[in-house]
């Protein structure tokens, strides 16, 4: 199994410019999240999805698209890309956020975005 | 509000040694916790958790405590090893909704 993936590995966008981080699990998880890591402010979650066709915002989805049209894939849309979008993101999967089974969510390596 | 609080950003500790770390929450309604290591320019990883009915759990040298009239969980890592230097990151869920994450403490392990 490959687990998360992720690309592309690092981008550099202009103010304005729009682009898909791409996400995709191979372990038939459920649940799949987007997160994005400041410093000193942690990870914080952008949106998540329960499941094909479901998605719900985290705590910071402004200017942030995604959809869920099969089980392995989970795109994040930056719509139009600003300053403070710069950040590293993480796409993460589990099995469910419970309903039985375990809350343990695998992460994949991350996107370094530079938005100048 | 901040949910998880780890409340030191950074720790460090010789080689063979204790490393404690901590986390506070605020929310009574949180019933799995969970801790994440992550190394630069990796993803976290899971470390360890634990259920809100028990009080520890250990694997290895990683044993977790929990104790919930004091909303506060702690990581003992013992002994300490250079490779044990990274961020951590503590997590708590509750049924049904995602993951939140505290701040992280970065720990170094001085050989």
């Amino acid at each position: 199994n490959a687990g998360v993936t992720q690309t592309p590995k690092f981008q550099v966008l202009k103010t304005g410019q729009s682009m898909t981080l791409q996400c995709a699990q191979d372990m038939n998880h459920e649940y799949m999240s987007w997160y994005r890591q400041d410093p000193g402010m942690g990870l914080r979650l952008i949106h998540y999805s329960v499941g094909a066709g479901i998605t719900d915002q985290g705590e910071v989805p402004n200017g942030y698209n995604v959809s869920r049209s099969t089980t392995e894939d989970f795109p994040l849309r930056l719509l139009s890309a600003a300053p403070s979008q710069t950040s590293v993101y993480f796409c993460a999967s589990s099995y469910s956020i419970g309903t039985g089974y375990s809350y343990e969510q695998y992460f994949g390596p991350g996107t370094r975005l530079t938005v100048t | 509000d901040q949910q998880v609080k780890q409340n030191s950003p950074s720790l460090s500790v010789q080689e063979g040694r204790i490393s404690i770390l901590n986390c506070d929450y605020t929310n009574s309604m949180f019933d799995y916790f969970l801790w994440y290591k992550k190394y630069p320019a990796e993803g976290p990883t899971f470390l360890i958790s634990i259920s809100s009915i028990k009080d520890k759990n250990e694997d290895g040298r990683f044993t977790v405590f929990l104790n919930k009239s004091a909303k506060h969980l702690s990581l003992h890592i013992v002994p300490s090893q250079p490779g044990d230097s990274a961020v951590y990151f503590c997590a708590a869920s509750r049924i049904h909704t995602p993951l939140v994450f505290g701040k992280g403490t970065r720990l170094s392990v001085i050989a």
